[in-house]
């Protein structure tokens, strides 16, 4: 079954404690995105992948790292988690068009819910 | 970060009813998406548009791709209770190597059997 997965699912940290979510996809997917979402914010974008070793900065990269060392995986590290980090994050996916642009339509994983006291 | 503006907020409606909901922007865009969130979930994608006055259609769902390519609305005819979650519209404002959605904050829909 094509699907993204994360991990955990839930998390409970205190501040300063550095933590690692995984994102997996399954699809051969170049694109690979991160997004926080927030009551009354919506969905923003954290980090993205191009592809293998491609990351760039999304709308609110502060406070957090990724990698994309395998084209299956790349994982968000937030080194030092503020309270301000208290968010649902959401890892996505999406193919790559022959042309070199990802297709729009990303594939989110179920989420991980994100508390940091 | 740029918003696109969705409405309404929210809807509760009766079974059988159809819903119909829409998302503008400011900018023009390239490509539109419409996706439902279920509670403890991701966003699915339901539908995505590509081309201005496209209409598409998936089972009872039905979205537009407006001519001046800074709106889109979703339909839902015949509403029934498993239809209950939040939809998102997201759009795709230009071209480049990051092709960041733009999303909408969600209009959260009630289905009273």
């Amino acid at each position: 079954e094509a699907q993204v997965t994360q991990n955990p699912r839930y998390l409970i940290t205190v501040t300063g404690k550095k933590l690692t979510v995984t994102c997996s996809q399954n699809m051969n997917h170049e694109y690979m995105s991160w997004y926080r979402q927030d009551p009354g914010l919506g969905l923003r974008q954290i980090y993205y992948s191009m592809n293998v070793e491609v990351t760039d900065k999304g709308d609110v990269p502060e406070g957090y790292k990724v990698s994309r060392k395998e084209k299956r995986n790349f994982p968000l590290i937030l080194e030092s988690p503020s309270p301000n980090q208290t968010s649902l994050y959401f890892c996505a996916s999406s193919r790559r068009l022959a042309g070199g642009y990802p297709r729009d339509e990303q594939y989110f994983g179920p989420g991980t819910r994100l508390t940091v006291t | 970060g740029q918003q696109l503006n969705q409405s309404p907020q929210s809807m509760f409606i009766q079974e059988g009813e159809d819903v119909s909901m829409n998302c503008t922007s400011s900018s023009i865009f390239n490509t539109w998406l419409w996706y439902k969130q279920e509670p403890g979930e991701g966003p699915v994608l339901l539908i995505a548009l590509y081309k201005a006055g496209e209409l598409t259609s998936n089972g009872r769902l039905t979205a537009q791709f407006g001519i001046t390519r800074k709106d889109s609305f979703l339909n839902i005819s015949a509403s029934i209770p498993s239809d209950v979650g939040i939809y998102f519209c997201a759009g795709q404002a230009k071209g480049g190597n990051n092709r960041k959605l733009i999303w909408g904050l969600g209009t959260s829909l009630a289905v009273n059997p």
